[in-house]
């Protein structure tokens, strides 16, 4: 395994259920986020995670739950989501000290609520 | 808060030349990036400009002027495989807070 994977890879889910998009990187990388990315909407930042800690949360809705137990596993909790709340989730990587902070993507958890 | 600007599609024909603009508003910037996304799959890192200028690499290039808060992307000898939508990101207040713009739709025609 290499980069950054994602699963699943679609889910769909009604607005009561919960459920986990999971996301683990193979890079050694310290830093850990997700995104959200709708249609025509830019890629917008929900959190970041630093050795394991967050440090940034983009005023997201408490419906959605971060959990980062490890440099190299990030999960997103999901519960009583919204149908506004389907869109691509992306997980992304990289290395904090890095000057350019670049960062790797998975491919991406497509998330359909009903 | 950082506000990031850039044409929704574009239309080039292959072999040409293409200049994608990004313009860009935000407090305490520190770079700017470009990433590329093909269509169902994951963006990539291309280029990333700290200092004003041009920036090589390949067939690709990104150009940064910090005080007209303006960035462009030039892509040379378009391939159909270039096709894919092209997004602006500023990095600000630490590396790790970036911003993306909507992204640019690039379709290379034959």
């Amino acid at each position: 395994e290499t980069g950054v994977t994602q699963t699943p890879r679609h889910l769909v889910m009604g607005m009561t259920n919960k459920k986990s998009l999971k996301c683990e990187q193979h890079l050694g990388h310290n830093a850990m986020y997700w995104y959200k990315q709708s249609a025509k909407k830019p890629l917008e930042l929900m959190f970041v995670y630093n050795f394991k800690e967050q440090t940034e949360n983009n005023s997201v809705p408490s419906r959605f739950s971060p959990e980062c137990p490890n440099s190299s596993h990030l999960f997103l909790h999901l519960h009583t989501l919204q149908p506004e709340d389907s869109a691509l989730y992306l997980c992304a990587s990289s290395q904090a000290s890095y000057p350019t902070g670049e960062l790797f993507f998975g491919e991406g958890s497509r998330l359909t609520v009903l | 808060g950082q506000n990031i600007d850039q044409p929704t599609e574009m239309t080039a024909t292959e072999g040409a030349i293409v200049q994608i603009n990004c313009t860009y508003q935000t407090s305490g910037f520190n770079g700017l990036f470009w990433y590329q996304q093909h269509a169902g799959e994951a963006p990539t890192f291309l280029s990333y400009n700290v200092l004003d200028g041009l920036e090589e690499k390949g067939r690709f290039s990104s150009f940064l002027s910090r005080s007209k808060g303006y960035s462009y992307l030039l892509l040379k000898e378009l391939q159909m495989k270039d096709s894919a939508s092209y997004l602006c990101a500023g990095s600000s207040g630490g590396y790790q807070k970036v911003t993306f713009g909507t992204g640019t739709k690039l379709q290379v025609i034959p």
